[in-house]
């Protein structure tokens, strides 16, 4: 068990829709980072929240978006969805710089989303 | 800029025999280096890191690595393949300071044969 959690595990919707995903961080971890994997794409990084502050952004669509919460969860929306965002969402946390974080992360199992 | 390079998308060994997963990086600091393992249907967990000293690492499940810089490699090895071993092996660098920012390798997947 990381300590990370993400929920829903799965999630069936349909073309068009708009969906949440929710990552709870590690104890004491402030930074959470998103990836999404498919199996045409590999792992790809979406986002880098800090904190509650926004501090990179990788391959995310406009169509996405994602925020941290003071309580240091996160959310990932995913709206106007299409066949091809059917993937596995995961989000991961890592420890403060400062504290001897070396940028090992630490992986949720995962939100299966599949669009119909 | 970083990146990693893994070679080989899929590898297929003999149960028993040696197992070498290759990945080559490129960074323009000192890196941190690492080996994660993925089952199927589950996140994604930490094999083993390089950060530094020592430039031979050991890992879990009988893995270790070699950090050569001159090569700009960190390939992974086992030396008997185990069914249990089945998985996908993504290689990852890390800039060494600040707020860290991670590029993953593309995994590769291995196959044990028994």
């Amino acid at each position: 068990d990381s300590g990370v959690t993400q929920t829903p595990k799965h999630l069936i919707t349909a073309t068009g829709q708009r969906v949440t995903l929710r990552c709870s961080p590690r104890s004491g971890d402030l930074s959470v980072y998103w990836y999404q994997q498919s199996l045409d794409q590999g792992l790809q990084f979406l986002i880098h929240y800090y904190n509650g502050e926004e501090r990179a952004k990788g391959n995310i669509l406009e169509r996405f978006s994602a925020q941290q919460f003071p309580d240091l969860h996160s959310e990932l929306n995913l709206s106007s969805l299409e066949l091809g965002d059917s993937a596995l969402y995961f989000c991961a946390s890592s420890p403060s710089p400062g504290t001897g974080n070396t940028g090992e992360l630490f992986f949720g199992e995962g939100s299966r989303l599949t669009v119909l | 800029a970083q990146s990693v390079t893994q070679l080989g998308s899929h590898v297929s060994v003999s149960e028993g025999a040696l197992v070498l997963l290759r990945c080559n990086y490129s960074s323009s600091v000192p890196p941190y280096l690492f080996w994660y393992v993925q089952y199927p249907n589950q996140g994604l967990q930490l094999l083993l890191k390089y950060t530094t000293g020592a430039t031979l690492v050991k890992g879990i499940n009988g893995f270790e690595a070699e950090f050569k810089k001159s090569e700009t490699s960190f390939h992974l090895t086992k030396p008997s393949a185990h069914m249990s071993d089945a998985a996908e092996y993504f290689c990852a660098v890390s800039n060494s300071g600040g707020y860290q920012k991670v590029t993953f390798g593309t995994g590769t997947k291995l196959q044990v044969i028994p």
